[in-house]
């Protein structure tokens, strides 16, 4: 069935980088848009942006745009986010989710693991 | 920017129907989508396209649309079925947005 299996947890200190992976697997990679998606802890869901593996085009949240950056590597079927300048505000759980229909539903089904990212200092 | 607006939480009891709103003024042209995530879990996908319930998910979730309104609605409620449910839908240039999230306890 498909499956998306994040990376591992991590901690960082405020103002660092964090990248996290995403391997998909049971279906043509390239045909399905990757979104990412946010939940700080106690908190709702936070979609971050959306990325078209084929060609590696992004559209971003504005409160993110020139922290956050999506990018694909269709040889291994794995979607990457790289978040930079983190601040304590940036301790969430980091999932990302597969866009539901070929060419783009904007919903998502299924989702990753998820990955904690803790910024402690 | 667009907003969806749920309740922040719903009590039922067991055997009874829970109906879940989710408001927002771009909901008429925009479809509603539901998501249900249990305490440590990803979300899972129990309705999209307003009234569409994905394979594998029971026949006593469905949903509607009417105006500025969508609504989960679970008949037959089972405790299993206490969870967080969240609204999303996505404006017309693809941005994406999700309610606050709705807890549903079966008393």
């Amino acid at each position: 069935q498909v499956q998306l299996v994040q990376s591992g947890a991590e901690v960082k200190k405020p103002g660092a980088s964090v990248k996290i992976s995403c391997k998909a697997s049971a279906y043509t990679f390239t045909n399905y848009y990757m979104h990412w998606v946010r939940q700080a802890p106690g908190q709702g869901l936070e979609w971050m942006g959306i990325i078209n593996p084929t060609g590696g085009g992004t559209s971003y949240v504005q409160k993110l745009q020139g922290r956050v950056n999506m990018t694909s590597d269709t040889s291994t079927s794995t979607v990457y986010m790289e978040l930079s300048s983190l601040t304590y505000e940036d301790t969430a759980v980091y999932y990302c989710a597969r866009d539901y229909g070929e060419g783009g539903s904007y919903f998502f089904d299924p989702w990753g693991q998820g990955t904690l990212v803790t910024v402690s200092s | 920017s667009y907003e969806v607006t749920q309740p922040p939480s719903v009590s039922v009891s067991p055997g009874q129907t829970a109906r879940i709103t989710c408001s927002g003024d771009a909901l008429p042209k925009q479809y509603g989508h539901w998501y249900q995530q249990k305490p440590g879990q990803a979300p899972v996908l129990v309705i999209y396209k307003d009234n569409e319930r994905p394979s594998g998910i029971p026949e006593r979730f469905s949903g509607s649309s009417s105006g500025t309104t969508v609504t989960l609605t679970i008949s037959g409620v089972q405790a299993e079925d206490e969870a967080d449910y969240y609204c999303q839908s996505a404006d017309s240039s693809g941005s994406v947005v999700f309610g606050g999230g709705t807890k549903l306890t079966v008393l």
